[in-house]
C-alpha cells in the first residue's frame, strides 16, 4: 500500500520568498514521487517526478524536489515565489514497478496564496 | 499533441438521474484512467484500462457506476440513479505503457453537480 501525507493545507509566503511546501510518503516498494499543480476548475498538471534516477529533481517553473529515502520525503520548492504560482499542489505516489499499471495515489493538497 | 480532452465540463443533473461522461485521451497513449476528486480532497483513483481492458477497478467504484473503452481509444464514465455524494469533479488521465517516463496527462475534468 501506498501514501503520501502533506504537512499544511494552506501556505501563505510573501511574492519573492521562499517556497516551501512538504510531502512525505509511505510505500513498500520502490515508489515513483510527483508533484502536480491545479489551478480553479482545470485539470492537474505535472509539475516534476521522481523516478528513481537523480534524488534533485527539477520541474516546470522554477520548482524543484528532492528525494530522501530516509526521511520519505519528497519536499517542493522554489527561491522565489510569483504570483502566479498560487494554485494548489498534490503530491502523488505511485510504485515503481506494478501491475497495476501506473495509478496514482494524491495527497489531500496544499493551497498556495501568494501574497504582495 | 492536443491533450486529454473531456466531454462536458460540467453537467447538473437531478438525483436519480444517469450521466454519462467522455474522455479522449492522448491519441499514442494506451493508458487511461479516471479520478473522482471531491472538494478540498485529492484525486481518487476509481479505474484504469490498458488499450480496451478493463485491469483495475477501486472499490470506490460502486455498481451504479460503469466504464468502458471499446475501441481502446476514447472512454465513457456512466453513473446511474445518481446521488447527491456523487457530486465531484471527474477527471480522466492517459499515460504510455511502461515503468519509466510514463507520467499521466490530465484532462481538465467533468464537474457534476446533483441537485
Amino acid at each position: 500500500a501506498q501514501s503520501v501525507t502533506q504537512l499544511g493545507s494552506h501556505v501563505s509566503v510573501s511574492e519573492g520568498a521562499l517556497v516551501l511546501l512538504r510531502c512525505n510518503y509511505s510505500s513498500s516498494v520502490p515508489p515513483y514521487l510527483f508533484w502536480y499543480v491545479q489551478y480553479p476548475n482545470q485539470g492537474l498538471q505535472l509539475l516534476l517526478k521522481y523516478t528513481s534516477a537523480a534524488t534533485l529533481v527539477k520541474g516546470i517553473n522554477g520548482f524543484e524536489a528532492e528525494f530522501k529515502k530516509s526521511e520519505t520525503s519528497f519536499h517542493l520548492t522554489k527561491p522565489s515565489a510569483h504570483m502566479s504560482d498560487a494554485a494548489e499542489y498534490f503530491c502523488a505516489v505511485s510504485a515503481a514497478s506494478t501491475g497495476g499499471g501506473n495509478k496514482l495515489t494524491f495527497g489531500t493538497g496544499t493551497q498556495l496564496k501568494v501574497e504582495l | 499533441d492536443t491533450g486529454v480532452s473531456q466531454d462536458p465540463r460540467h453537467k447538473i443533473t437531478k438525483r436519480g438521474q444517469n450521466v454519462t461522461f467522455r474522455c479522449d485521451p492522448i491519441s499514442e497513449h494506451n493508458r487511461l484512467y479516471w479520478y473522482r476528486q471531491t472538494l478540498g480532497q485529492g484525486p481518487e483513483f476509481l479505474t484504469y484500462f490498458q488499450n480496451e481492458a478493463q485491469l483495475e477497478k477501486s472499490r470506490l467504484l460502486s455498481d451504479r457506476f460503469s466504464a468502458e473503452r471499446p475501441k481502446g481509444s476514447f472512454s465513457t464514465l456512466e453513473i446511474q440513479r445518481t446521488e447527491q455524494g456523487d457530486s465531484a469533479m471527474y477527471l480522466c488521465a492517459s499515460s504510455r505503457r511502461g515503468a519509466i517516463n510514463t507520467e499521466a496527462f490530465f484532462g481538465q475534468g467533468t464537474r457534476l453537480t446533483v441537485v
